[in-house]
């Protein structure tokens, strides 16, 4: 099975900082990687999905990169809306769906 | 608008059964994939099964492989999970999700609101 670490485990940020959120895995997934956004108590927010492409209604200020096994989430300048925990998760092997055990984003 | 919507979430003894279903509405159900995500209080996501549009392919983690199973209605735009041998590691709010495309091979655009599963004595 595949493994995804995520790094950080948990940061905290300013509004208007520019934040990176990393996910790397064990195996070449090319680019079959989602970035979900959660927060407390409500069901998981696509973001990123095919490791680059913005999923529609996601603002501009998000935006990932990445192939192979590295992976980045780029926030380019925090919102207040933007403290939750993000999650990637690669959909390349058997079993798909495999989640890195999240970052989360607070308040400085 | 899509919508997905779970039920059948309770208090169950170790070793019992649930069964949880999806309602689904807004999209053709047939043509997407679907799946169930669990997460356990406080902790993370925890993918769980999938299966295909058509439901003729399906997978499930190691974690509950043999315990649990996905399935599809598609003339009832429904989604369920059976669960049986239940124990306390599998007390978590399971979410349903919709894929981007009829395969599982795709991240998951829509989900519910989720419901708890709680296993106790």
């Amino acid at each position: 099975a595949i493994r995804m670490t995520q790094s950080p485990s948990s940061f905290s940020a300013s509004t208007g900082d520019r934040v990176t959120l990393t996910c790397r895995t064990s195996h070449d997934i090319g680019t079959y990687l989602a970035w979900y956004q959660q927060k407390p108590g409500e069901a998981p927010k696509l973001l990123i999905y095919a490791a680059s492409t913005l999923q529609s209604g996601v603002p501009s200020r998000f935006s990932g990169s990445g192939s192979g096994t590295d992976f980045t989430l780029t926030i380019s300048s925090l919102q207040s809306d933007d403290f939750a925990t993000y999650y990637c998760q690669q959909y390349y092997s058997h079993p798909p769906g495999t989640f890195g055990l999240g970052t989360k984003v607070d308040i400085k | 608008d899509v919508q997905l919507l779970e039920s059948g979430g309770g208090l169950v003894q170790p070793g019992g059964s649930l069964r949880l279903s999806c309602a689904a509405s807004g999209f053709p159900f047939d043509k997407y994939a679907m799946n169930w995500v669990r997460q356990a209080p406080g902790k993370g996501l925890e993918w769980v099964s999938a299966i295909s549009g058509s439901g003729g392919s399906t997978y499930h983690a190691e974690s509950v492989k043999g315990r649990f199973t996905i399935s599809r209605d598609n003339s009832k735009s429904t989604l369920y999970l059976q669960m049986s041998s239940l124990s306390p590691e599998d007390t978590a709010v399971y979410f349903c999700g919709k894929h981007l495309q009829v395969t599982a091979a795709s991240g998951s655009d829509c989900w519910g609101q989720g419901t708890l599963v709680t296993v106790s004595s």
